[in-house]
């Protein structure tokens, strides 16, 4: 069966450091990936999507970045976060041409 | 571009009472439709899916929905609510190789 992976969980940063979150997809190959944030009380945000290795689609320009080195790896990077990053961040990945999408357990932001 | 829309952001209802949380998509033709089901600090997970065929989808925990073309709705529906259903429902819409999120409906149960 497919598991998708993200960490770390909870993670408190300081105004402009770097960041780095990961996500990682087992039992599927070739798979969609995609980065959201939600904000406290609110709908899912769409920040970054991606149909293969080095392919990245950007939604919302901002400092975050994205990245796809390995079919089932996904990261998601900021060189220097700001107090408007913090949120909860979920990844989720998807069959290829399909639209059932499959989340990860999220990982908790803070910038202080 | 299509669009969904929960017009209900909370919702409370007594355990082992019915429910019924809304959803109203835009789009040109039939999309794909999904609810999912979000408990706090954790991650999304379906709940149920429409593509084609019966109106009526049954999904997990007890859950169904029923597509209406008419209405352009997709409406999740419980026969008796249970106090752990307490959660964030999600409904999103495939479609032109792009899915759609509603800002969510929180599900409070009453003892």
């Amino acid at each position: 069966s497919q598991t998708i992976h993200q960490w770390p969980a909870t993670l408190v940063q300081p105004v402009g450091s770097p960041l780095s979150l990961e996500c990682t997809v087992e039992g599927t190959s070739n798979p969609n990936l995609y980065w959201y944030r939600q904000a406290a009380g609110r709908g899912l945000q769409l920040l970054f999507y991606s149909v293969g290795i080095g392919q990245i689609s950007s939604e919302v320009p901002q400092n975050l970045s994205a990245s796809r080195p390995q079919d089932r790896q996904f990261i998601l990077s900021s060189k220097k976060l700001l107090l408007s990053d913090s949120g909860f961040y979920l990844c989720a990945w998807s069959v290829r041409d399909t639209y059932e999408q499959y989340f990860g357990p999220g990982t908790r932001l803070t910038v202080t | 571009a299509q669009s969904v829309t929960q017009p209900d952001i909370h919702i409370t209802v007594s355990e082992g009472a019915s429910l019924e949380l809304r959803c109203n998509y835009s789009y040109g033709a039939t999309p794909y439709l999904f609810w999912y089901v979000q408990s706090p600090g954790q991650g999304l997970q379906l709940l149920l899916k429409y593509f084609s065929g019966d109106t009526l989808v049954q999904g997990i925990k007890g859950f169904e929905a029923e597509f209406k073309r008419s209405q352009s709705s997709f409406n999740l529906r419980k026969p008796s609510v249970h106090w752990s259903d307490a959660a964030e429902y999600f409904c999103a819409v495939g479609a032109a190789g792009k899915s759609t999120f509603g800002d969510g409906t929180t599900l409070t149960v009453k003892p």
